[in-house]
């Protein structure tokens, strides 16, 4: 099984500053996904195949990462922003999701 | 407009089945991909399975031949079934829908938190 760490666990940005999640795999995988989940609601797909915006995802997000090392960047956090991602790996099964990141504003 | 509905006891004791209802409208369950992911207490997130256009299944392994996960194409619902549930089965069980190819999960339901307790 594929085991996805996700660093930092929780973190809070002043609203404007940029933005870095990790998501560290235990094995080489080709895509990463990603998903906002705010508290109440269900998650939501928000990069998939590691650079794509999924549809009405803001454009200061940005995903990268190839191999073990993958990231979603936001470029000038909002306060819209807050809310727990978690990324996911689809290249083996089981599936596996990352802990998640709780990202909050300052 | 794809919409996902997840429906269900919220409790469950020991020992016995735990039975969810996924609803799907606006999209065929004949085509894609169609799983149940659950989100334990604590925010661990963890792929149950799925079934697929074809009505083939793949499941996690950690859920060993506890799960089944089922369809019924002529309402166009989905169906997850977990027996002998312990309290460590607690969580919010949602269904969800993958692309063509089942990498992600592109569409998910609301989420049914099931409890389970004596």
């Amino acid at each position: 099984e594929i085991v996805l760490t996700q660093s930092p666990t929780t973190m809070a940005a002043s609203p404007g500053e940029k933005v870095t999640l990790t998501c560290r795999a235990s094995s080489s995988v080709s895509y990463m996904y990603w998903y906002q989940q705010k508290s109440g609601t269900s998650p939501k797909l928000w990069i998939y195949d590691t650079s794509k915006l999924a549809s009405g995802v803001p454009n200061r997000f940005s995903g990268s990462g190839s191999g073990t090392s993958y990231s979603l960047t936001i470029s000038s956090m909002e306060t819209e922003d807050t809310a727990t991602y978690y990324c996911q790996q689809g290249r083996s099964y089981p599936f596996t999701f990352g802990s998640g990141t709780k990202l909050e504003i300052k | 407009e794809v919409q996902l509905q997840e429906s269900g006891p919220g409790l469950v004791k020991p020992s016995q089945s735990l039975s969810l209802t996924c609803s799907v409208t606006g999209y065929s369950i004949t085509s894609n991909y169609w799983g149940w992911i659950r989100k334990f207490p604590g925010n661990k997130m963890e792929w149950m399975g799925y079934i697929s256009y074809s009505g083939s299944t793949s499941y996690n392994p950690s859920l060993k031949s506890r799960i089944s996960i089922t369809r019924d194409t002529s309402k166009n619902q989905f169906f997850l079934q977990l027996n002998s549930v312990t309290t460590e089965d607690t969580a919010t069980y949602y269904c969800a829908r993958t692309g063509r190819r089942p990498l992600y999960f592109d569409y998910w339901g609301q989420g049914v938190m099931v409890t389970v307790s004596s």
